[in-house]
């Protein structure tokens, strides 16, 4: 258990809709790294969150987007699903410290699931 | 960040030694080299972590030669619970604009 949290564990929505994935962090972790797993694309990072701020970008569509609260939990938001959409999601976190090595924590994932 | 590159997958027997080689020809300076393993519906985990020589934990070896255009995460006597995807990372510590490149990584099997 790697004291990272994710809710739904499994979501199944129909195209066009929009979903809410929530994450909660290790404690003490001040940073949230949202990834997206699909079969034949390997793990993509999407977007880094630090502090409430958005700290990188990767490669997220303009469809979706997060935010990190003062209690430092995330959500990432999904909105016009399309079926290509169904995958993994995994929220990671870490301490974040400039110049160390910042293990990062995976969450047990939310496997969404678009019909 | 440096472009890493690994075999897509690898096959293996219960008992050997695997030996998983990843290329970083453009390493900078400044970069360490990280490897995450992943079980199936699992989320990845840090494995190792080397700058230069060896380094060995209770799980892995992580051999990087002088050079550091490539390392070899070394996994000893594995079982069927090895069984998993390994990835290669190549970075700076804490960089402050760390997109963080997973790439599709390693499928090792490990065969009864």
């Amino acid at each position: 258990d790697s004291g990272v949290t994710q809710t739904p564990k499994h979501l199944i929505t129909a195209t066009g809709q929009r979903v809410t994935l929530r994450c909660s962090p290790r404690s003490g972790d001040l940073s949230v790294y949202w990834y997206q797993q699909s079969l034949d694309q390997g793990l993509q990072f999407l977007i880094q969150y630090y502090n409430g701020e958005e700290r990188a970008k990767g490669n997220i569509l303009e469809r979706f987007s997060a935010q990190q609260f003062p209690d430092l939990h995330s959500e990432l938001n999904l909105s016009s699903l399309e079926l290509g959409d169904s995958a993994l999601y995994f929220c990671a976190s870490s301490v974040y410290r400039t110049g160390t090595f910042n293990e990062q924590f995976f969450g047990p994932g939310t496997r969404l699931t678009v019909l | 960040l440096a472009k890493t590159t690994q075999p897509i997958s690898m096959d293996s027997y219960e008992g050997q030694e695997v030996n998983i080689t990843c290329s970083h020809n453009n390493i900078a300076t400044n970069d360490y080299i990280t490897w995450y393993q992943q079980f199936p519906s699992q989320g990845p985990r840090f494995i190792i972590q080397g700058y230069k020589t060896k380094v060995t934990n209770e799980v892995a070896s992580l051999f990087i030669p002088a050079d550091r255009k490539s390392s070899t995460l070394s996994l000893p006597r594995v079982s069927l619970s090895d069984t998993a995807v390994y990835y290669c990372l190549v970075g700076p510590l804490g960089n402050r604009d760390d997109k963080i490149i997973f790439g599709k990584g390693t499928r090792l099997h490990i065969l009864p």
